[in-house]
């Protein structure tokens, strides 16, 4: 299984909502990483998780709120959003976050946001 | 921190060689060079990478100049469906992490 899953694929939320975003990968793989990426733009690296612990905070406001419960899954939760934080995003996994050098990263096919 | 150049787009005839270019010029020693590409509406796809010497893999040749400072990504025989997004990035060291630093992107529309 050399999958990265994401559910859901659409999102539409409002303003004043609260959802998350659910990554899953059984690759066995120990770093997993969130990107968010606008329209004709690359990815924005978010947040990185190794080893099931945060990592990098890519200075991200705190309406986004990461969870890694366990070493194959891995949540987004989101709060209060605004409209320009309608895009794609994008869960990506890495056998080892030094490791990543050798291997790259196998990533989901993202989760399409629309906040109104 | 490594940054990447890439043409914002390119065409290609289906059945030639698609040859994408990047410039690399402030890369170090210890940095790699990733090539992904992306396909409409999905999620990346690892091509290849390398540090020093070309590379080949079922889907690409890489070469890299001596200097390590451009490289081209060369897709031999180039499909419909290698129509996408290519990106180049140099690995960068960051908070004793390595990270992945994304170019801007080239568009490749491959031509029946």
């Amino acid at each position: 299984d050399t999958e990265v899953t994401q559910t859901p694929k659409h999102l539409v939320m409002g303003m004043t909502n609260k959802k998350s975003l659910k990554c899953e990968q059984h690759m066995g793989h120990r770093a997993m990483y969130w990107y968010k990426q606008k329209a004709k733009k690359p990815p924005e690296l978010m947040f990185v998780y190794s080893y099931e612990k945060l990592s990098i905070n890519e200075s991200v406001p705190s309406r986004f709120s990461p969870e890694c419960p366990n070493s194959s899954l891995l949540n987004l939760h989101l709060h209060a959003l605004q409209p320009e934080d309608s895009a794609l995003y994008l869960c990506a996994s890495s056998r080892r976050p030094g490791l990543a050098v050798c291997c790259g990263q196998y990533f989901g096919p993202g989760t399409r946001l629309t906040v109104l | 921190d490594a940054k990447t150049t890439q043409p914002t787009s390119m065409d290609c005839a289906e059945g030639r060689a698609a040859n994408l270019p990047c410039n690399h010029s402030t890369i170090s020693g210890n940095e790699y060079v990733y090539w992904y590409r992306q396909i409409h509406s999905q999620g990346p796809q690892y091509i290849i990478h390398g540090l020093k010497n070309n590379e080949t893999n079922e889907m690409a040749s890489l070469i890299i100049t001596e200097d390590r400072k451009s490289s081209t990504l060369i897709l031999p025989h180039a499909t419909l469906r290698d129509t996408a997004v290519y990106y180049c990035i140099v690995w960068s060291l960051l908070d004793s992490n390595y990270q992945l630093i994304w170019g801007a992107g080239t568009k490749l529309i491959i031509k029946p």
